[in-house]
């Protein structure tokens, strides 16, 4: 069965940094990449970036200055670390696999609960 | 408000056929290929069809994907009450230094 779970704190105020990671359960990451997808409450999908498993990154240009994602291949882990954070970045985060590593795709096949993050003072 | 344009909204009945259209530019779906994913309330996104017309192993072939010139289509035939949820199309874009661009989402009802 696979499983994709996420973990960090849901709680931050104004300028501290988020720190989520994502371990993949019943499934490599070998050969893909690693996202992480963010939703507003009540609002779209927003890409936010991915890492793949040779640690290639690929970042939204909009979150680009304040965003780090790694991948840990010998845990079937990645992470991501967003700084400088404002109330805009309060969102559900998703942790996905895909899409495969070398491709230009929007293939994510497994997903994540989410969890909320809630940016406030 | 995003690139990939979408309907807000669809409705139709059941065992009827819908269709959720999204319309980009040469820079994105002409030039990369388009998935679709299906969000039902309180739970992740699920892929319904990636690489513009592929469904994934366990998805009814009631849902089948499309792509022609800038923009992308989602139909959705034999319509149940299970499939009101929201209907994202997903791409890449070749802007700036490349990155994910999702539509704003469609809401379909099933009356």
């Amino acid at each position: 069965q696979v499983q994709l779970k996420q973990w960090g704190a849901g709680h931050l105020k104004p300028s501290e940094t988020l720190s989520l990671t994502c371990a993949v359960y019943g499934v490599s990451l070998e050969g893909y990449y690693g996202s992480w997808i963010r939703q507003s409450p009540g609002k779209g999908l927003e890409w936010i970036g991915e890492v793949s498993y040779t640690g290639k990154t690929r970042y939204n240009p909009s979150l680009k200055t304040r965003l780090t994602i790694s991948m840990d291949m010998s845990t079937n882990q990645f992470s991501l670390k967003l700084s400088s954070l404002t109330a805009a970045d309060t969102a559900f985060y998703y942790c996905a696999r895909g899409p495969y590593s070398g491709t230009y795709s929007v293939h994510f096949d497994y997903w994540s609960q989410g969890s909320l993050v809630t940016v406030s003072s | 408000q995003s690139v990939l344009t979408q309907p807000p909204s669809v409705s139709a009945a059941p065992g009827q056929k819908v269709t959720i259209s999204c319309s980009g530019t040469s820079s994105n779906i002409e030039n990369h290929y388009v998935s679709w994913y299906q969000q039902v309330p309180g739970a992740a996104p699920r892929v319904l069809i990636y690489d513009n017309n592929q469904r994934p192993s366990g998805i009814p072939d009631r849902f089948s994907g499309s792509k022609s010139g800038t923009s992308a289509t989602l139909d959705i035939t034999g319509l149940q009450t299970g499939d009101e949820a929201d209907y994202y199309c997903g791409t890449w874009d070749y802007g700036l230094s490349g990155y994910v661009l999702f539509g704003g989402g469609t809401k379909l009802t099933v009356l």
